[in-house]
């Protein structure tokens, strides 16, 4: 029974690249969490999101950032054009179809490094 | 604004000893709180939780204790042992998804 599921592990851009981060939830969860680290932080919320539904991203910088989950395949967290200040580590997390308030579980965790 | 304050950022304990971690939020709509473990280069894992209609919630090694009135709550290993060596993220939510965390505490434990 595999975990949450996040590739790659770390990832190298330039600035003005675009990042593009995948998340494969458990096994039999529906619901995405987007969270992000930057050094000496806790965990801050990013988005939340359902198959093929965006349900929040009051988390989301309004600019360059986007999220989708589309009906097949992983979870994707695109930056486009970024910068230094964008390096941090991005969680993914994922619950049950029981509802939202079930407990999230966390994948490993993607590095983000902008030279 | 840091709703959830870890403001020791690491403890040092000696193994067979307790630890606790301490927590405090600032949002009294918070009604679940949460500590995950994390190692280096790895994801935060649960440990426990507990409602805010609880004071206290064991599991194993485990203890979560909830002072509300006093916005605080605190998790208890006892025994420490060095496999127990990680930081520790203390995370709250108010009727709904978003956890809010702390900085972490980072615990060592000493052989």
């Amino acid at each position: 029974n595999a975990g949450v599921m996040q590739n790659p592990r770390h990832l190298v851009r330039r600035r003005g690249q675009e990042a593009r981060l995948r998340c494969s939830p458990m096994k039999g969860h529906s619901h995405v969490y987007w969270y992000r680290q930057l050094p000496e932080e806790g965990l801050k919320f990013m988005v939340y999101l359902q198959k093929e539904n965006i349900i929040d991203e009051s988390g989301m910088p309004k600019e360059r950032f986007s999220a989708e989950f589309p009906k097949e395949g992983p979870s994707i967290l695109r930056i486009q054009q970024v910068v230094r200040g964008d390096s941090a580590a991005y969680f993914c997390a994922s619950s049950p179809p029981g509802g939202s308030q079930e407990t999230q579980y966390f994948g490993p965790g993607t590095r983000l490094l902008v030279l | 604004d840091q709703q959830v304050k870890q403001n020791s950022p690491s403890l040092s304990v000696q193994e067979g000893r307790i630890s606790i971690l301490n927590c405090d939020y600032t949002n009294s709509m918070f009604d679940y709180f949460l500590w995950y473990k994390k190692y280096p280069a790895e994801g935060p894992t649960f440990l426990i939780s507990i409602s805010s209609i609880k004071d206290k919630n064991e599991d194993g090694r485990f203890t979560v204790f909830l002072n509300k009135s006093a916005k605080h709550l605190s998790l208890h290993i006892v025994p420490s042992q060095p496999g127990d060596s990680a930081v520790y993220f203390c995370a709250a939510r108010s009727n709904d998804y978003k956890l809010s965390f702390g900085a972490g505490t980072t615990v060592t434990v000493r052989a």
